[in-house]
Order: C-alpha cells, then sequence, then structure tokens
C-alpha cells in the first residue's frame, strides 16, 4: 500500500505561476523526499527534508514538513514549461540497513508556455 | 561519476514465462533497490540488495528474486510472468555509509516490461 498521497492529483498552470503540491502520510518518518520523474523515465532527487526539519528550500524549490499533520508541501515558484513532469513525495522509515521508500501516486503537473 | 544505467530499456515477454533486468549503480554506491511502478502509480519498494544479500523485501511474491554481484551491480529476475507485471521497473543505487538513513537514492531511467 502507499503510504504518501498527493493532492492535487493533477495540476494546470501558466508559466511564471507558483505550482504548490500536498503530500500526506500515515505512519513515523526519518524522513521525507520529493521527487521529479518526466514521462516514462527515472525519477530525479528533488530535495530531502528530515523529520526534525519544518523547512527547506532549494533554488525554486520551497518545501515544509509538518510531523504532528503527517504532511507536507512542495512550492515551486516562478514556473517554468521545463517543470512539466510528476511530481512524488516519498517517505523514508529508518529500518536497520534497510532503505525502502514509500511513494504516494504522485502529482502530474503541467506548465503552460 | 557514471550513474545508474538500466538494461534492456524496453522488453515484450509472454504471459509465463521468465525475465532478467540489469542494473549497474552509480560509481561508489554499494546498496541497489528495486522499484516496479505501474502505470498512473508510484514506484513500490520491491528489494534491497547490500553485500551481495537480499536486505529487506517489500510485498512481493518470491518468484521476484534478485542477485547482486561483487562489483555492486544487480538483476532482477521475475519467473511465471503475469499480465500485472506489465510495468516500469527502476532500479536505484545509494551509498551505504554514515548518512545512508538521509541521503537521497539514484534511480536509473528503468525497464519498460510488457507481458502479453
Amino acid at each position: 500500500s502507499q503510504q504518501g498521497e498527493e493532492d492535487p492529483q493533477a495540476l494546470s498552470i501558466q508559466e511564471g505561476e507558483n505550482a504548490t503540491m500536498n503530500c500526506s502520510y500515515k505512519t513515523s518518518i526519518n524522513n521525507l523526499q520529493w521527487y521529479r520523474q518526466n514521462s516514462g523515465r527515472g525519477l530525479v532527487h528533488l530535495i530531502l527534508i528530515r523529520s526534525n526539519e519544518r523547512e527547506k528550500h532549494s533554488g525554486r524549490l520551497r518545501v515544509t514538513l509538518d510531523t504532528s499533520k503527517k504532511s507536507s508541501s512542495l512550492l515551486i515558484t516562478a514556473s517554468r514549461a521545463a517543470d512539466t513532469a510528476s511530481y512524488f513525495c516519498a517517505t523514508d522509515i529508518r529500518d536497520t540497513g534497510r532503505r525502502a521508500l514509500t511513494f504516494g501516486s504522485g502529482t502530474r503537473l503541467q506548465v503552460q508556455p | 561519476e557514471t550513474g545508474v544505467t538500466q538494461s534492456p530499456t524496453h522488453l515484450i515477454k509472454t504471459r509465463g514465462q521468465q525475465v532478467t533486468l540489469r542494473c549497474s549503480s552509480q560509481s561508489g554506491h554499494n546498496t541497489v533497490s528495486w522499484y516496479q511502478q505501474a502505470l498512473g502509480q508510484g514506484p513500490q519498494f520491491i528489494f534491497q540488495y547490500y553485500r551481495e544479500e537480499e536486505n529487506g523485501r517489500g510485498n512481493f511474491p518470491p518468484r521476484f528474486s534478485g542477485l547482486q554481484f561483487p562489483n555492486y551491480s544487480s538483476e532482477l529476475n521475475v519467473n511465471a510472468l503475469e499480465l500485472d507485471d506489465s510495468a516500469l521497473y527502476l532500479c536505484a543505487s545509494s551509498l551505504r555509509t554514515g548518512n545512508f538513513y538521509n541521503s537521497p537514492l539514484h534511480f536509473g531511467n528503468g525497464t519498460r516490461l510488457t507481458v502479453t
């Protein structure tokens, strides 16, 4: 079963606008990660936020984490057509020697030029 | 630095057949994980290999098996293929070291398997 669930499932915006995607999860985590996937290709890591962090920035990306609500958000500012992709959150539960990310179903972002 | 490479990129098999998918991990990475991604879904963890041994498995039946070689490359084998095995199979590598639990996974571009 998938722990993380993204919202919305699909998002269409104009270039220059901001895009916000949300992720909810069910169990305690060690960290939460966001990945991007262009159509039919591999996943590219965007940002990792640890369970004791509340906010993290990387370029045009801003991620927040609320462990009390078991939720996270990804904000992409000043979006570009090249940001068109699927975005996945993945939770990581620290388990001795094992790294098993649990992914949500993703948000499909379409940025119109 | 060489990224994660997977082969083949596409594969078509018939129900009941067996398939082997291959993965070369990123240079220096000693841990390999495999994920299955059905169309329109997020990836699901199959298993992880470290030091040539399976080191964690998701909710997949025994007909999904794997190997890791001394050079850290890996294979995913699926026996008795079923139609529902049609998916994108992703390999991810990481380095098991001090910051292992808070480092990202590096994914390959996957193998698209179609079972007819």
